[in-house]
This record gives structure tokens, C-alpha cells and sequence, in this order.
């Protein structure tokens, strides 16, 4: 199985930072790899596919870069309704989701 | 627009079998895989296994022995059975459309507890 590593587990930000998350896969993936958000009590929402591609209605200050097994999610102004759980998600092989980035305001 | 629910008991006793129903529209169940993704309390996401359009299905092989996900397209509702539960069972079970690039959309979530 393909494992999934998000670094770092907590985040803490103030708005208007740019932030980077991160997600390393243990074998190449390509860029088969998505970012989901998930808020408290909520399901998750698809925010990036196939590493960069922007899902509709997502706000364009989210972004996302890498290939093979290092991936970033990036937020170029932070807002407080980003404050959310990160996980990332691969789909090379059985799928798998990573351990999550919780994002919170400084 | 496209939206799904889940639905099922709550509350479940250890090796009882779980059965949920996740029902579906705005796609069709013929066109589009559905999957199901559990989440324990305070912990991650963790794919359970997928009914693609044609009715194949593929399971995570830590569940497979446990699992069975079926679909009567005409009422557009997807099943998930899962026997022998265990308090690590616990947690709230999302179906989502599924996609080839991944999960699209999600249903709000059941939760299910297993406790004697």
C-alpha cells in the first residue's frame, strides 16, 4: 500500500500568511494526488485534483505543485475560513488519504 | 445538483452487521462510481472500497473480508454491509461520488457507534 506522510500535523498561521502544506508519498504517484479540506463537523470538500487542477468554485488563493512523491499545497493569503483539516489523497494505486494538516489561526 | 445522504442505525452492537444506505441524485449510478470512506472519532479518512458504474467494486484489503457494497440503480442508492463489527468500527461513514480523478462529492456523514 501506498503511505501517505503530511507534515507538518498542526499549523498555526496568521491571516494573511502564505502557508505551505506538505505531503510525501512512499513510492512515485505521478500526480495523481488531491487536497481536500475538511472544516469541523463537516465532509470533506474537494479543493485540487490531479495535483494542480483547481476544483469549480474553489478561490484561487488555494494552489498546488509536485510530481512523483512530493506534493505542497499552498494558500497564498490565508483567510479565517481556511481554518480546516488538510488531507491529502492519492489515487495511483488503492487509494489512500493521508494523516491531515490541521490549519489554525495564530 | 448532485447530492448524496447517507442513512443507517446509530447504534450497533459488536459482531452485529452493519448496513447502511447511501442514496443518491443528480447523476446516475451507471455512470458514475460511489464510495465509501469511514473517519474514526477525532482521526483521519480511510477509503473502505467503491461500486463503479459498470457494478465492479474494489475494497480496501484491510476491510475486504468484512465487506460488501451493492447498488439497486433503479431507486439510485448504494449499500454497504459489513459484518462482525468491533468498537474500532466506531466512527462516522461518508459516501462520496467517485470519480477517476477521486471522491467529488461528499454525503453530510453518518455516525456509528459500536458498544455493548
Amino acid at each position: 500500500d501506498i503511505q501517505m506522510t503530511q507534515s507538518p500535523s498542526l499549523l498555526s498561521a496568521s491571516v494573511g500568511d502564505r502557508v505551505t502544506l506538505s505531503c510525501k508519498a512512499s513510492q512515485n504517484i505521478y500526480k495523481y494526488l488531491n487536497w481536500y479540506q475538511q472544516k469541523l463537523g463537516e465532509a470533506p470538500k474537494l479543493l485540487i485534483y490531479y495535483t494542480n487542477s483547481l476544483q469549480t468554485g474553489i478561490p484561487s488563493r488555494f494552489s498546488g505543485s509536485g510530481s512523483g512523491t512530493d506534493f505542497t499545497l499552498t494558500i497564498s493569503s490565508l483567510q479565517p475560513e481556511d481554518v480546516a483539516t488538510y488531507y491529502c489523497y492519492q489515487y495511483n494505486s488503492g487509494p489512500t488519504f493521508g494523516a491531515g494538516t490541521k490549519l489554525e489561526l495564530k | 445538483q448532485v447530492q448524496l445522504k447517507e442513512s443507517g442505525p446509530g447504534l450497533m452492537q459488536p459482531s452485529e452487521t452493519l448496513s447502511l444506505t447511501c442514496t443518491v441524485s443528480g447523476f446516475s449510478l451507471t455512470s458514475n462510481g460511489v464510495g465509501w470512506v469511514r473517519q474514526p472519532l477525532g482521526k483521519g479518512l480511510v477509503w473502505m472500497g467503491t461500486i463503479w458504474a459498470g457494478g465492479s467494486t474494489n475494497y480496501n484489503s484491510a476491510v475486504q473480508s468484512r465487506l460488501s457494497i451493492s447498488r439497486d440503480t433503479s431507486k439510485s442508492q448504494v449499500f454497504l454491509k459489513m459484518n462482525s463489527l468491533q468498537p474500532e468500527d466506531t466512527g462516522t461513514y461518508y459516501c462520496a461520488r467517485h470519480r477517476v480523478y477521486g471522491f467529488d462529492y461528499w454525503g453530510q456523514g453518518v455516525m456509528v457507534t459500536v458498544s455493548s
